[in-house]
């Protein structure tokens, strides 16, 4: 299947830092995907990324498409404890596949 | 938002018996369905695409006899662990994607134990 990385793997930030997880495919992505899994629970979709250079924004949390199609960002200012959990970029088409994900822990 | 039912969320099974798990979409039709397996700490590996009416697409290195897929309706999907054994536990997920936005809807997973 097609392969996408996370960096970082995990992430600790202190209460109120900010958060940054990216995402990297080695060939060009038609769309992608971000979702959230709370600890012990399913993924939940956050949002879908379509156009090059996109920029979209979610309160806290913003994603970015890079301009080659082939790489995305998700970035949350202030983070919360609500924010805890693991985040994963999924390319689509006839399958999705995620991608390793990031575990962020964030310390009150 | 849409909803995906997934059941059982737990078993616990000797090893040799199968365990099926079902699937479903409850307010919306699915003609696709993916069936995927997350170990602790780890990503959702993609298992299978389940195809209404049709035979399910496995990933590579996913045995088609061991686990079993059947899409008999628009918002039923069924995965059978065949003769299961203890490294066949793991946390099994269902997805159904909805056609008009392409998000995807997770049902609350099945946490398989193998004795």
């Amino acid at each position: 299947g097609q392969q996408v990385m996370q960096i970082p793997q995990y992430q600790h930030v202190q209460e109120g830092e900010d958060f940054t997880t990216y995402c990297n495919s080695s060939t060009t992505l038609s769309n992608i995907q971000w979702y959230k899994q709370r600890p012990g629970g399913h993924p939940v979709f956050l949002i879908q990324l379509v156009k090059s250079g996109e920029v979209k924004k979610q309160k806290r949390l913003t994603f970015q498409f890079g301009e080659a199609k082939k790489n995305s960002s998700l970035h949350i200012t202030a983070t919360q404890t609500t924010d805890v959990g693991t985040y994963f970029c999924a390319v689509t088409g006839n399958q999705f596949y995620f991608g390793t994900g990031t575990s962020l822990t964030v310390i009150p | 938002g849409a909803v995906v039912s997934q059941h059982p969320s737990r078993v616990i099974c000797k090893s040799g018996t199968s365990v099926k798990i079902e699937c479903r979409s409850l307010d919306f039709q699915a003609t696709t369905m993916f069936w995927y397996r997350q170990f602790p700490k780890q990503s959702l590996m993609l298992m299978a695409t389940s195809n209404e009416g049709s035979k399910a697409t496995y990933e590579q290195g996913v045995e088609k006899d061991k686990f079993l897929i059947n899409h008999a309706s628009l918002t039923l999907s069924t995965l059978t662990v065949t003769s299961a054994h203890p490294e066949d536990s793991s946390f099994y997920i269902c997805s159904a994607r909805l056609l008009n936005t392409g998000e995807l809807f997770f049902g609350e997973g099945s946490r398989l134990t193998v004795l």
